[in-house]
């Protein structure tokens, strides 16, 4: 079945420095790719999606890009805050399923924390 | 954006006892609603869709008759699990989507000790 792997943390970084968090992926189809962001006491937030392959997400400065050779679909940020202190989960949904607007079932990494210090 | 509350954000419940767990969409509506659970350090594990009206539908080694889901609107589920014990103790999260839309808007989850 579907699977998502990604790095475990927490990952601790200065405030400025660069992030990457890696996600690997097992598929059989052509899966849409995401990242979800939980801040402290929230719901998960979609951050960022990919829907095929080479396609990059980005939004408030995290990046991803869909990467089939290598099944893999990377979390990057040149330069981190402190607001950005969370779980990150990386997720994939079965491309053909979404796409129909119908049931679609979204299979998530086990997360990692980042914790931004000043 | 879309908001998704749940009640209660943690619960502790005697071994044997039921707890109900609310899912409320508040400002859409939720016409189909997912429910997980998250263990420590694990990722989301999706338990039971259900689609407004209808009976939910249940993963693979989800018991249906100890997490009774029900969606009677389109802002509210619950879940109840049934005659708990600790093994159940875990992190439930709600997620609830519109129709013809892609994105699912996630609860904050609700924490579940069984004593």
């Amino acid at each position: 079945g579907d699977s998502v792997t990604q790095m475990e943390g927490p990952v601790t970084l200065s405030e400025e420095a660069f992030l990457t968090i890696n996600c690997t992926y097992t598929a059989t189809g052509y899966p849409s790719l995401f990242w979800y962001v939980q801040y402290p006491g929230e719901g998960l937030q979609l951050l960022l999606k990919a829907t095929k392959a080479d396609d990059k997400g980005s939004n408030k400065g995290f990046e991803a890009t869909y990467r089939k050779e290598t099944t893999s679909f990377h979390l990057e940020k040149g330069s981190v805050q402190v607001s950005d202190s969370a779980v990150y989960f990386c997720a994939l949904s079965d491309s053909e399923i979404f796409h129909s607007g119908g049931y679609q079932k979204v299979t998530f990494g086990t997360g990692t924390k980042l914790q931004v210090i000043p | 954006g879309a908001v998704v509350s749940q009640h209660p954000s943690w619960v502790i419940c005697k071994s044997g006892t039921s707890v109900k767990i609310e899912c409320r969409s508040l400002d859409f509506q939720a016409t189909t609603m997912f429910w997980y659970r998250q263990f420590p350090k694990q990722s989301l594990m999706l338990m039971a869709t259900s689609n407004e009206g209808s009976k939910a539908t249940y993963e693979q080694g989800v018991e249906k008759d100890k997490f009774l889901i029900n969606h009677a609107s389109l802002t509210l589920s619950t879940l109840t699990v049934t005659s708990a014990h600790p093994e159940d103790s875990s992190f439930y999260i709600c997620s609830a989507k519109d129709r013809g839309l892609f994105e699912q808007y996630f609860g904050p989850g609700t924490r579940l000790t069984v004593t």
